[in-house]
């Protein structure tokens, strides 16, 4: 079973509109998730953070939402880019696993010119 | 820092022969990640080390999957014999521990197994 669901497995958006990229998670122990950027043939690159303690994290044009009791968690790109488009990765973690993260499937966004 | 490397970039084998994947992670990191990602399943742990030791192989999908860290500046993934379910892209990360966990990927190593 998934403890790291991204249920979208892509999305696609206008230039200039906003980007959201939904997160879900089922344990409760987990306090610090991560979001991943991918493009093709590359690694994953970390883009953002947030700790359990917050609800809210924002970076430039990246904003991370957290819902505690929802386990929710969100990625808000304003303004999305056609630069933005790549596979992004949810993950999560309980900060006592030595250093284990889960991640979730991945979302493929598309922004449109 | 060049970040995490790995060889080769692409690999095609046939049926049947060993493959072995190499890695070597951000100087000064403890905790060291082999994951494999498929269209089907994402991206998937197999294995991870910290300080040299491996913690948990559950990922590893069978015996033919092997994985070693002999210091801590190198790793490798091995299959023997490979199979073409095989074929996939293998990332290896490495990270200093830390709360927030965060993992540096390596550029991967996409395998096709004929």
């Amino acid at each position: 079973d998934q403890q790291v669901k991204q249920n979208s497995p892509s999305l696609s958006v206008q230039e200039g509109r906003i980007s959201i990229l939904n997160c879900d998670y089922t344990n409760s122990m987990f306090d610090y998730f991560l979001w991943y950027k991918k493009y093709p043939a590359e690694g994953p690159t970390f883009l953002i953070s947030i700790s359990s303690i917050k609800d809210k994290n924002e970076d430039g044009r990246f904003t991370v939402f957290l819902n505690k009791s929802a386990k929710h968690l969100s990625l808000h790109i304003v303004p999305s880019q056609p630069g933005d488009s790549a596979v992004y990765f949810c993950a999560a973690s309980d900060g006592g696993s030595q250093g284990n993260l889960i991640f979730g499937k991945g979302t493929k966004l598309s922004v449109k010119p | 820092d060049a970040g995490v490397i790995q060889s080769p970039r692409h690999e095609v084998t046939e049926m049947g022969q060993e493959v072995t994947l190499r890695c070597k992670p951000i100087s000064g990191h403890n905790s060291l990640f082999w994951y494999r990602q498929t269209m089907m399943r994402g991206l998937e742990l197999l294995i991870y080390f910290n300080n040299n030791v491996p913690i948990d192989d559950s990922g590893m999908p069978e015996d033919r999957f092997s994985a070693k860290m002999p210091n801590a500046s190198f790793s490798t993934l091995k299959i023997q014999p490979s199979e073409p379910r095989d074929s996939a892209v293998y990332f290896c990360a490495s990270s200093l521990y830390r709360a927030d966990n965060e993992q540096f990927f390596g550029p991967g190593t996409r395998l096709t197994v004929l």
